[in-house]
């Protein structure tokens, strides 16, 4: 079954530093979505990427956020100061099909992000 | 804009018994509407997808259903079993070109063996 990697699993930063998130997608989709889940919250939606640009943002997906596609298989997730408030679970998700071949979004396992 | 609620907000049933986990939208112009089971710590793993033309999707003992003039979604499970405990989240896709997930908070289960 298709995966969606993400690394690393879980990072430790100091408050006013950047943090990278990596995502490996589901090969060939041309989709792809961030998501965080603060500690006890809901999961809520930061961006979505299509063919290389911004297809649509949240209101938490400030100037601080980035994202790229430095090749043609890595999507990153960048912060470039991360304030407390940015500790979170970070979701990276990827248009693909369950077992009975219906469309569903499938999830990364996550990246723990934790600011001190 | 789109609100989900799942109530409630967390269950404890011992196992073998069925149980309904309910999802409920504010906004009926949905895409579909999909349940995630997620385990501490871990990330979502998708159960089941209805789409807005459908009444329910089955898979194994899981069963969705969906009322989208109601904004209700129901799921249930049969003959629960301890490893059945996780957190439960329904989240729906607009009804537009764009697909961004809105999620509820959950429904945490506990299934005593």
């Amino acid at each position: 079954e298709p995966e969606v990697t993400q690394t690393p699993s879980h990072q430790v930063t100091q408050m006013g530093q950047e943090v990278i998130l990596r995502c490996v997608p589901i090969s060939n989709h041309l989709y792809f979505y961030w998501y965080r889940q603060i500690l006890g919250q809901k999961v809520e939606f930061l961006v979505s990427f299509y063919n290389n640009e911004i297809s649509e943002k949240s209101e938490i997906f400030d100037d601080q956020f980035s994202v790229e596609r430095p090749d043609g298989s890595n999507f990153t997730l960048k912060i470039r100061s991360t304030k407390l408030e940015d500790s979170a679970m970070y979701f990276c998700a990827s248009p693909g099909t369950d077992s009975s071949g219906a469309n569903v979004l499938t999830f990364g396992a996550g990246s723990r992000l934790t600011v001190l | 804009k789109q609100e989900v609620t799942q109530i409630p907000a967390a269950l404890s049933v011992p196992e073998g018994e069925n149980l309904v986990l309910n999802c409920s939208f504010t906004d009926s112009a949905i895409y579909n509407l999909q349940w995630f089971r997620q385990d501490p710590g871990k990330g979502l793993t998708s159960l089941l997808l209805i789409q807005s033309s459908q009444r329910e999707q089955t898979s194994g003992r899981l069963n969705a259903s969906l009322d989208k003039s109601s904004g209700r979604s129901t799921l249930y499970i049969a003959a629960s079993q301890p490893g059945d405990s996780a957190t439960y989240l329904c989240a729906v896709s607009p009804n537009t070109g764009r697909r961004a997930l809105t999620f509820g908070s959950g429904t945490r289960l506990q299934v005593q063996p």
